[in-house]
C-alpha cells in the first residue's frame, strides 16, 4: 500500500453506462492528478487538483469529469465512453515538501 | 510533441551488471527530473530525483546524471538484481503558475536476466 488507495482495481462497462473512479489519500497531500496509461503511451496527464482546485484541464473530453469534494478524495466520473478510453487511470497525489508523486494502484478500464 | 522521450522501448542486462536508462528532454523550463519504477498491475513508485542545478544524485546502487546543455540524463543502475526488472519511467517537473506539472516519458521495460 503506498497511502494512495483506488477503488475498483478492474472496470469493465458499456459505452452507455455511468460510473465513477475513486481515489483517496490520507498522506496529508494537498495536491491530487488523474494520469491515463494507453497501452505503449506514455503517462498522460489528464486533471490537476490542487488544494481542491482544479487547476488544470489537460484537454480532457467532457465524457471525463472529475470532482474533488476535499482534499482527501478524487473522483473521476465517467460517461458514454468510447473503447479507445480502455486503459490504466492513476491518481497520484504530492504533497508541499517534496516532488515526488504517490501513485496509487490504478483502475484498470476497458470499455465494451 | 514529446516533451520527455525515452528513445528504448526495452532493455536487457544481465544480473550482477551495470544498466543505463536514457532519457531525453526538450522543455528547458524543467527544473527538476525524477525516475519512477513500475511493476505490473500497481502504479509507478518514486526512485530517485535531481534538481536541474546539479549533475549527479546517488542513492545506494541508483545514480541519476543530468547533462543540462544535452537536454539528457540517464539512470545508472549498479549492480543490476532480478528484482528490478520492471518499467521505469523519466519525468519532469515545470512550475506553472500556481502548481507543479509533471511529464512522463513513454518508459523503458528493463529485464534482468539472473
Amino acid at each position: 500500500e503506498t497511502g494512495v488507495t483506488q477503488t475498483p482495481r478492474h472496470l469493465v462497462m458499456g459505452m452507455t453506462n455511468k460510473k465513477s473512479l475513486k481515489c483517496e489519500q490520507h498522506l496529508g497531500h494537498n495536491a491530487m492528478y488523474w494520469y491515463k496509461q494507453s497501452a505503449k503511451k506514455p503517462l498522460e496527464l489528464m486533471f490537476v487538483y490542487n488544494f481542491k482546485e482544479q487547476t488544470e484541464n489537460n484537454s480532457v473530453p467532457s465524457r471525463f469529469s472529475p470532482e474533488c469534494p476535499n482534499s482527501s478524495h478524487l473522483f473521476l466520473h465517467l460517461h458514454t465512453l468510447q473503447p479507445e478510453d480502455s486503459a490504466l487511470y492513476l491518481c497520484a497525489s504530492r504533497g508541499s515538501s517534496n516532488y515526488g508523486y504517490t501513485f496509487g494502484s490504478g483502475t484498470r478500464l476497458t470499455v465494451v | 510533441d514529446q516533451q520527455v522521450k525515452q528513445n528504448s522501448p526495452s532493455l536487457s542486462v544481465q544480473e550482477g551488471r551495470i544498466s543505463i536508462l536514457n532519457c531525453d528532454y526538450t522543455n528547458s523550463m524543467f527544473d527538476y527530473f525524477l525516475w519512477y519504477k513500475k511493476y505490473p498491475a500497481e502504479g509507478p513508485t518514486f526512485l530517485i530525483s535531481i534538481s536541474s542545478i546539479k549533475d549527479k544524485n546517488e542513492d545506494g546502487r541508483f545514480t541519476v546524471f543530468l547533462n543540462k546543455s544535452a537536454k539528457h540524463l540517464s539512470l545508472h543502475i549498479v549492480p543490476s538484481q532480478p528484482g528490478d526488472s520492471a518499467v521505469y519511467f523519466c519525468a519532469a517537473k515545470v512550475t506553472e503558475t500556481s502548481y507543479d506539472k509533471v511529464i512522463f516519458g513513454p518508459g523503458t521495460s528493463l529485464s534482468v536476466i539472473p
